[in-house]
């Protein structure tokens, strides 16, 4: 079946330090999402990308999705104690009506 | 609160009993979507459902079903429970079918 590889599986860094997740499909993708899921909480969304090649911003997050609409990333600037979590990349394929998930890449941001 | 609202929160059954967890979406949105959390298996997603019909399914066991009803809100039904099922249940909706998903709180089920 179609699958979403996400990595890291894990990343620890320093407050301050940059982080960034990637994920990539082998089959071309409508759209992908990118959620963040706190210890303990449940996903939120954080922002849908459609169009190949397209960068969105919020704050220090910068989101990216690759030219052939098979893989994007997730970059943090100067990560806060705040940015702790896992976030997760989620796609749609073709006419799916329904996302696929990546196993997430869990942030542990050491003070 | 996201709007979505899940029950019960905690739930703790013995091996072969039937359960039956709740979902009211987020008021507007007509897809309701079932996933299931797990340590090693991160978001599965089971089921679907849109203005009452069934939209897509996903890798969902036999012994689960679920239903959408006029209301909207869906019911998750897993029967036979095994040790395996123990997991997270999200419940998500969203306006259509390409807008982002709101998550609800969970329901977290221990199979013993």
């Amino acid at each position: 079946g179609q699958q979403v590889m996400q990595i890291p599986q894990y990343q620890h860094v320093q407050e301050g330090e940059d982080f960034t997740t990637y994920c990539n499909s082998s089959t071309t993708l409508s759209n992908i999402q990118w959620y963040k899921q706190r210890p303990g909480g449940h996903p939120v969304f954080l922002i849908q990308l459609v169009k190949s090649g397209e960068v969105k911003k919020q704050k220090r997050l910068t989101f990216q999705f690759g030219e052939a609409k098979k893989n994007s990333s997730l970059h943090i600037t100067a990560t806060q104690t705040t940015d702790v979590g896992t976030y997760f990349c989620a796609g749609i394929y073709g006419s799916a009506r329904q996302l696929t998930f990546g196993s997430g890449t869990q942030l542990t941001v050491l003070p | 609160d996201s709007g979505v609202t899940q029950t019960p929160k905690h739930l703790i059954t013995a091996t072969g009993q039937r359960v039956t967890l709740r979902c009211s979406p987020r008021s507007g949105d007509l897809s309701v979507y079932w996933y299931q959390q797990s340590l090693d298996q991160g978001l599965q997603f089971l089921i679907q459902y849109y203005n009452g019909e069934e939209r897509a399914k996903g890798n969902i066991l036999e012994r689960f079903s679920a239903q959408q009803f006029p209301d909207l809100h869906s019911e998750l039904n897993l029967s036979s429970l095994e040790l395996g099922d123990s997991a997270l249940y999200f419940c998500a909706s969203s306006l259509g079918t390409v807008d982002g998903y709101t998550f609800g709180s969970g329901t977290r089920l221990t199979v013993v």
